[in-house]
């Protein structure tokens, strides 16, 4: 079955930065592209970006261009992304999620349990 | 503020049909597809409706969505006390270049 396993929670300090993991299974890794998307406590969805695991091609958020970095390992079936400069305000839950190959650019089909990612001095 | 906007709450009683709207620009909603996502408490959300009106396999078919130029609504017929949820619309922003949600809509079943 596909599944979606996210790494677990972190702790940064501002100005750090952090790297959450996303591994893939059940499913042919370079076949599907991946979403992540956040959201703040007690907030709305933010789309960060998608990336194209055969290859790396990436597509970011303007909000986050300069900051954010997404990045496959094929040989682990695990994508990864990376935020830089941290603030308080990007403490929020990051999700991963499977875009299908059919249903359009904004579609999702699985989603990864998400990671709290908490800023804090 | 998001791109997209939507009212904060709705509510319904058990049975009773919903309508939640989502307005956009000409630039995401005018020019894209609208997707609806529902986000059940502390889980990840789940896709509801694609490309306007389309629903995945699963989906039951009391949920239904429409469009109409810069705008869209996702419509909930039948309601049910576990449809108690948040619901945000999305679509692909052609001046933005990326994805935008709307702030989402927290249906209330009384």
């Amino acid at each position: 079955q596909v599944q979606l396993v996210q790494s677990g929670a972190e702790v940064r300090k501002p100005g750090a930065s952090v790297k959450v993991s996303c591994k893939a299974s059940g499913y042919t890794f370079t076949s599907y592209h991946i979403h992540w998307v956040r959201q703040a406590p007690g907030h709305g969805l933010e789309w960060m970006g998608i990336i194209n695991p055969s290859g790396g091609t990436t597509s970011y958020a303007q909000k986050f261009h300069g900051r954010v970095t997404m990045t496959s390992d094929t040989s682990t079936s695990t994508v990864y992304m990376e935020l830089s400069s941290l603030k308080s305000e990007d403490t929020a839950v990051y999700y991963c999620a499977r875009k299908p190959n059919r249903g359009g650019l904004v579609a999702t089909d699985y989603w990864g349990q998400g990671t709290l990612v908490t800023v804090s001095s | 503020q998001s791109v997209l906007t939507q009212p904060p709450s709705a509510s319904g009683t058990p049975g009773q049909r919903v309508t939640i709207s989502c307005s956009g620009s000409s630039s995401s909603i005018g020019s894209n597809t609208v997707y609806w996502y529902q986000q059940l408490p502390r889980t990840a959300p789940k896709l509801l409706i694609y490309m306007n009106n389309q629903r995945p396999s699963g989906v039951p078919d009391r949920f239904s969505g429409s469009k109409s130029g810069t705008s869209a609504s996702l419509a909930i017929s039948g309601l049910q006390s576990e449809d108690e949820a948040d619901y945000y619309c999305a679509s692909w922003d052609d001046s933005l270049n990326g994805v935008v949600f709307g702030g989402g809509t927290k249906l209330t079943v009384l």
